[in-house]
């Protein structure tokens, strides 16, 4: 149980375009989802909170209107990297955690987006 | 703001021998979870520890919570090629936000 599937694994795209990744919980009711990005051989860095239904919580530095983050439904949110350019090239993982258990979390596989 | 700081950066060792890694917390946490992540692989959620001075333990791995909640240590005894990847903590203060440390790399060497 606790599996959390994310589509695509990997995008390569032009400078300019938008990409949007996916992120299922697939056998549990996802209340709360987190988005992270991870540099190679660094640590996640959280940037943003969601809860189904709600607005998500950005992490200070995390442009909103960039990153644009839904949570629709208690089993799908989904990441949009707006006019993507070089530097937001990086590993994006998502992770889900039940209602009252948001500090277990049950991560993606991740998705590697390049960005030319 | 909260940080979450993780020692050390990288080990190396050799099969057999001991390994651990230790996080500290600049603050008092609520709880803190121990993750695995393998080269090109996620995070694996192994466990959580919840109670000052607790002490859990997963066959070779042994978990244990400082008893002021603002430390903790994954000690694994006899590593095995296969404990390979960076082990992170990852604390939190009670509310949704999860603060990870930067990560211990494992390497073995058979």
């Amino acid at each position: 149980g606790a599996v959390v599937s994310q589509h695509p694994s990997w995008v390569i795209c032009k400078s300019g375009t938008s990409v949007k990744i996916e992120c299922r919980s697939l056998d549990f009711q996802a209340t709360t989802m987190f988005w992270y990005r991870q540099f190679p051989k660094q640590s996640l860095m959280l940037m943003a909170t969601s809860n189904e239904g709600s607005k998500a919580t950005y992490e200070q530095g995390v442009e909103k209107d960039k990153f644009l983050i839904n949570h629709a439904s208690l089993t799908l949110s989904t990441l949009t990297v707006t006019s993507a350019h070089p530097e937001d090239s990086s590993f994006y993982i998502c992770s889900a955690a039940r209602l009252a258990r948001e500090s277990e979390q049950f991560f993606g596989p991740g998705t590697r987006l390049t960005v030319l | 703001g909260q940080q979450v700081m993780q020692i050390p950066q990288y080990q190396h060792v050799q099969e057999g021998e001991d390994f651990t890694t230790y996080c500290n917390s600049s603050t008092t946490l609520s709880n803190i979870q121990w993750y695995k992540q393998r080269p090109g692989g996620h995070p694996v959620f192994l466990i959580q520890l919840v109670k000052s001075g607790e002490v859990k333990k997963q066959k070779r791995l042994t978990f244990q919570f400082g008893e002021a909640k603002k430390n903790s240590s994954l000690h694994i005894t006899a590593t095995q090629t296969t404990d390979v990847g960076t082990y992170f903590c990852a604390g939190n203060t009670g509310g949704f936000k999860t603060i990870f440390g930067a990560g211990t790399r494992l390497f073995v060497k058979a």
